[in-house]
């Protein structure tokens, strides 16, 4: 039971355009949202976050939308710059002590 | 300052053997997870210690993985009479506060079991 789906498991994208990265849930409880990144043969490193109280978190380049009503997230970056090329994994808390559920991840390609 | 540090970053065993993986997570962090990577896949979480006590052990597999924390800092998991679908990376995570869910990750020990 997949309760945080990436249903796109690769994106390319123009370098200077927006990505958009998409992130679908089913798990009702989950209250807090977080998106972490990852290059290869490292581990994942967090991105950006949102709680449920709110539907939108911005940081510099990146911004979380969050729409409760779909159970959807979404994380756009623009622009794109070709380091913002990795994995990108969604995960959700559910309020308990710190455990995060993972999506399987989009791989995201900017291409120069 | 030093981030979460896991050894080794590769182990390679033959099934049945027995394996033990090393964490060392940022100094002062509360919280410890370790989390399962299977090719293609996220990271799946096994278990969680809140300094040496080990509140969650829900995701491991099989009374084959075993983990421990004793003094609240350095973690090892060991998996005994390792078999091929243990194969994996093996990811590691703290974070300082409780109820905090933002996580450091080690880059991870990655097990192949031949």
């Amino acid at each position: 039971d997949q309760q945080v789906k990436q249903n796109s498991p690769s994106l390319s994208v123009q370098e200077g355009r927006i990505s958009i990265l998409n992130c679908d849930y089913t798990n009702s409880m989950f209250d807090y949202f977080l998106w972490y990144k990852k290059y290869p043969a490292e581990g994942p490193t967090f991105l950006i976050s949102i709680s449920s109280i709110k539907d939108k978190n911005e940081d510099g380049r990146f911004t979380v939308f969050l729409n409760k009503s779909a159970k959807h997230l979404s994380l756009h970056i623009v622009p794109s710059q070709p380091g913002d090329s990795a994995v990108y994994f969604c995960a959700a808390g559910d309020g308990g002590y710190q455990k995060v559920t993972f999506g399987t991840g989009t791989k995201l390609q900017v291409i120069p | 300052g030093a981030g979460v540090s896991q050894s080794p970053r590769y182990k390679v065993a033959k099934r049945g053997q027995d394996v033990a993986l090393r964490c060392d997570p940022i100094s002062g962090h509360v919280s410890l997870f370790w989390y399962q990577q299977a090719l293609g896949q996220g990271p799946e979480f096994l278990t969680y210690f809140q300094n040496e006590a080990q509140l969650d052990k829900s995701g491991l597999p099989s009374d084959r993985f075993f983990a421990e924390r004793p003094e609240g800092s350095v973690s090892t998991l060991k998996i005994q009479r390792t078999q091929q679908e243990d194969s994996a990376v093996y990811l590691c995570a703290s974070s300082l506060r409780l109820f905090a869910y933002e996580q450091y990750f080690g880059p991870g020990t990655r097990l192949t079991v031949t």
